[in-house]
């Protein structure tokens, strides 16, 4: 089936840092997306990207979906420490598809 | 405001027993869905439903049951077949292609 790599497991950073995450998959993805999870909490949409190319942003985060539509990143520019927390990427590879999930990516920043 | 309700955020359980989670959407979202969450190991998918009174298992169905029959409302059953039932249990609904919006959800532990 469809697998979506998130890696390293964990990244470690010092505040006022910029980070990036890459999503990375064999298959093709229609939508991407990128979730952030708070400990002990659900996890919650930060960017949604439609379209090959497309560059998004939303605040200090920027997103692009992949031209090639198998990959995607995640940038976090001038990094708080309410940016802790585990970083999911999503895709859909079809319609009516269920998401598929990376296995996330654990934010710490350094104070 | 609409949203996703899980209940209860916190629930533990003896050995033997079967425990019953609560999820409720008033989004009106036709699909719902319950995941597993383990430290390290991502979001695995336990089951689905796109129509009320219709569900699928998904990846790691063994040891629990679902039902569906109120769009609102989509209960996961652990049952004491379930032998690691220890884990963060995530709650989501969507609407066709777009991102899931996701429950707080709830952390049952075996006592």
């Amino acid at each position: 089936g469809q697998q979506l790599n998130q890696s390293p497991q964990s990244m470690f950073i010092q505040e006022g840092e910029d980070v990036s995450m890459n999503c990375t998959s064999s298959s093709i993805f229609n939508t991407w997306l990128w979730y952030k999870q708070d400990p002990g909490e659900g996890p919650v949409l930060l960017i949604a990207l439609y379209k090959a190319g497309e560059l998004t942003s939303n605040g200090r985060l920027t997103a692009q979906f992949g031209i090639t539509r198998k990959d995607s990143f995640l940038n976090i520019s001038a990094s708080i420490p309410s940016d802790v927390g585990i970083y999911f990427c999503a895709g859909h590879t079809g319609a009516n598809s269920k998401l598929t999930f990376g296995k996330g990516i654990t934010l710490s920043v350094r104070p | 405001d609409g949203g996703i309700t899980q209940s209860p955020k916190y629930l533990f359980r003896k050995e033997g027993q079967n425990v019953t989670l609560s999820c409720e959407q008033n989004l009106n979202h036709d699909a719902m869905y319950w995941y597993r969450q383990d430290p390290g190991q991502g979001l695995r998918l336990i089951y689905y439903s796109q129509i009320v009174n219709d569900f699928q298992k998904g990846d790691i169905a063994e040891g629990y049951s679902v039902s569906r029959e109120k769009k609102e409302s989509f209960p996961l059953t652990v049952t004491s077949a379930q032998k690691n039932p220890t884990a963060f249990y995530l709650c989501a609904s969507s609407h066709r292609d777009y991102g899931y919006t996701f429950g707080s959800g709830t952390r049952l532990t075996v006592v």
